[in-house]
C-alpha cells in the first residue's frame, strides 16, 4: 500500500495566520490527492481534489499544490471555523490510503 | 443532492459480526463507487474497501481481506458492510462515502454518511 505521511501532527496558530500542512507519499501518485477537514464528532468534509482543485463551495482561502510525492494544503488567513483536523488521501492506487491527520489548534 | 444515511449504533461481543447499512437518500448511487472508512477513537481515517453497486464486486484493503464483505441491494439503494470476527480494536466509527465522478476527482470522497458507532465489548 502507498503510505501517506503528514506533517506536522499538530499545529498551533492564530486567527489570520497563514498555515501550511505537508503530505508526502511513499511513491509517486501524480496529482491524485485529496484533502479533507474534520471536526470532532463529524464526518470529514471534502475540500480539494487532484491536488489543487477546490471543491465547489469551499472558501478560496484554502489552496492545494504539489505533484508526485510531495503536496501542501495552505490556508491563507486562518478563520475561527478552520480549527479542525485535516487529512490527505491518495487515490492513485485502488487501495485508498489517508495520512494520519494534522490538528490545527488555537494558539 | 444525494445524502448517505447510515444505520444506528451497535454493541457487539468479541468474535461476533456486525452489518452496517448505508442508504442513498435523494438519489441513487448505482454507478458511483461506495467505500467504507473507519475511525478508531482518537485515531485517523482508515479505508476498508469499496464497491461499485452496478457491478457488485467488492475491493478490499489487504488488512481486512477475509473479514469484511461489502454488498449492495440496488432495488433499495443500500450498501452494506459486514465485518466478522470482531475484536476490541474494531471499536470505531464506521463511515460510508461516495467517490465523486467529476473530472480528476474519481477516487476522492465527496459525500459521507453520518457515521455509525460500533462498540466491541464483552
Amino acid at each position: 500500500d502507498i503510505q501517506m505521511t503528514q506533517s506536522p501532527s499538530t499545529l498551533s496558530a492564530s486567527v489570520g495566520d497563514r498555515v501550511t500542512i505537508t503530505c508526502r507519499a511513499s511513491q509517486t501518485i501524480s496529482s491524485w490527492l485529496a484533502w479533507y477537514q474534520q471536526k470532532p464528532g463529524k464526518a470529514p468534509k471534502f475540500l480539494i481534489y487532484k491536488a489543487s482543485s477546490l471543491e465547489s463551495g469551499v472558501p478560496s482561502r484554502f489552496s492545494g499544490s504539489g505533484s508526485g510525492t510531495e503536496f501542501t494544503l495552505t490556508i491563507s488567513s486562518l478563520q475561527p471555523d478552520d480549527f479542525a483536523t485535516y487529512y490527505c488521501q491518495q487515490y492513485n492506487s485502488s487501495s485508498r490510503t489517508f495520512g494520519q491527520g494534522t490538528k490545527v489548534e488555537i494558539k | 443532492q444525494v445524502q448517505l444515511v447510515q444505520s444506528g449504533a451497535e454493541v457487539k461481543n468479541p468474535g461476533s459480526s456486525v452489518k452496517v447499512s448505508c442508504k442513498a437518500s435523494g438519489g441513487t448511487f448505482s454507478s458511483y463507487p461506495i467505500s467504507w472508512v473507519r475511525q478508531a477513537p482518537g485515531h485517523g481515517l482508515e479505508w476498508m474497501g469499496g464497491i461499485i453497486p452496478i457491478y457488485g464486486t467488492g475491493d478490499y484493503a489487504q488488512k481486512f481481506q477475509g473479514r469484511v464483505t461489502i454488498t449492495t441491494d440496488e432495488s433499495t439503494n443500500i450498501v452494506y458492510m459486514d465485518l466478522s470476527s470482531l475484536r476490541f480494536e474494531d471499536t470505531a466509527v464506521y463511515y460510508c462515502a461516495r467517490e465523486c465522478s467529476g473530472g480528476g476527482c474519481f477516487g476522492a470522497f465527496d459525500i459521507w454518511g453520518q457515521g455509525t458507532v460500533v462498540t466491541v465489548s464483552s
